[in-house]
């Protein structure tokens, strides 16, 4: 089993539509999760940290299920600007130094007018 | 301020050649991080650094070797280029470790042929 498994995609959805992303992590020492964010042939960019109370950053929503070892990313009033692969992140600790973070391959959204 | 700057931004190399991807960032980040991204693969870390003179193997580290003589720089060495180290190369660099949010360059797309 991966350690940072993720459905590739791509999701096409209309703009305006809500879509969301799985992401489950194999670890469940995992300290921290992220999503990141990355446009075609660009460098991944932080879209939101994932707190076990979930949080909301105006339109993205991030979720946490450390019992299902899951966490989720919903996308609301999806805009055509929102197209990018959509990179879920996890932290499992620090060894001596160095950030722990083992990256999904990726899940990519394709927000179409 | 420019953040983490990477170059060349693409390069074309014959096995067996040898170069250098320089890294710099103006932050004063203490740790710094190399990663290769791979068609379809999630970010793998080459090397790290947690501070001016100290580097430290990631998960893929055969056939790179790094320094850190200044906080500022982490120049990645190709010796003796392969066609396994086709890949994009992401320089990154985060003010602490342990799940801290990561500043990435833009990358470098190398093709050994």
């Amino acid at each position: 089993r991966k350690e940072v498994e993720q459905d590739p995609g791509p999701f096409n959805v209309p703009e305006g539509a809500t879509v969301a992303f799985n992401c489950t992590y194999s670890n469940s020492a995992s300290q921290s999760f992220f999503w990141y964010r990355q446009d075609c042939r660009k460098e991944p960019k932080l879209l939101m940290s994932v707190y076990s109370s979930g949080n909301e950053d105006g339109r993205f929503t991030a979720q946490l299920n450390r019992a299902s070892q899951y966490i989720s990313l919903l996308i609301r009033d999806s805009k055509l600007s929102d197209s990018a692969t959509y990179l879920c992140v996890v932290n499992w600790g620090v060894t001596g130094g160095g950030n722990k973070l083992t990256f999904g391959t990726g899940t990519q959204l394709k927000v179409e007018l | 301020n420019a953040g983490v700057t990477q170059t060349p931004k693409f390069r074309i190399l014959k096995i067996g050649q040898s170069m250098t991807l320089q890294c710099t960032q103006d932050m004063n980040h203490n740790y710094m991080y190399w990663y290769r991204q791979d068609p379809g693969m999630g970010l793998k870390l080459i090397y790290y650094s947690v501070g001016a003179g100290i580097t430290d193997k990631g998960e893929v580290p055969n056939g790179y070797n790094v320094s850190r003589s200044t906080t500022e720089d982490f120049p990645l060495r190709l010796e003796l280029a392969a066609p396994s180290q086709t890949s994009v190369y992401f320089c990154a660099s985060s003010y602490r470790q342990g799940g801290e949010k990561l500043f990435f360059g833009s990358g470098t797309q190398l093709s050994v042929l």
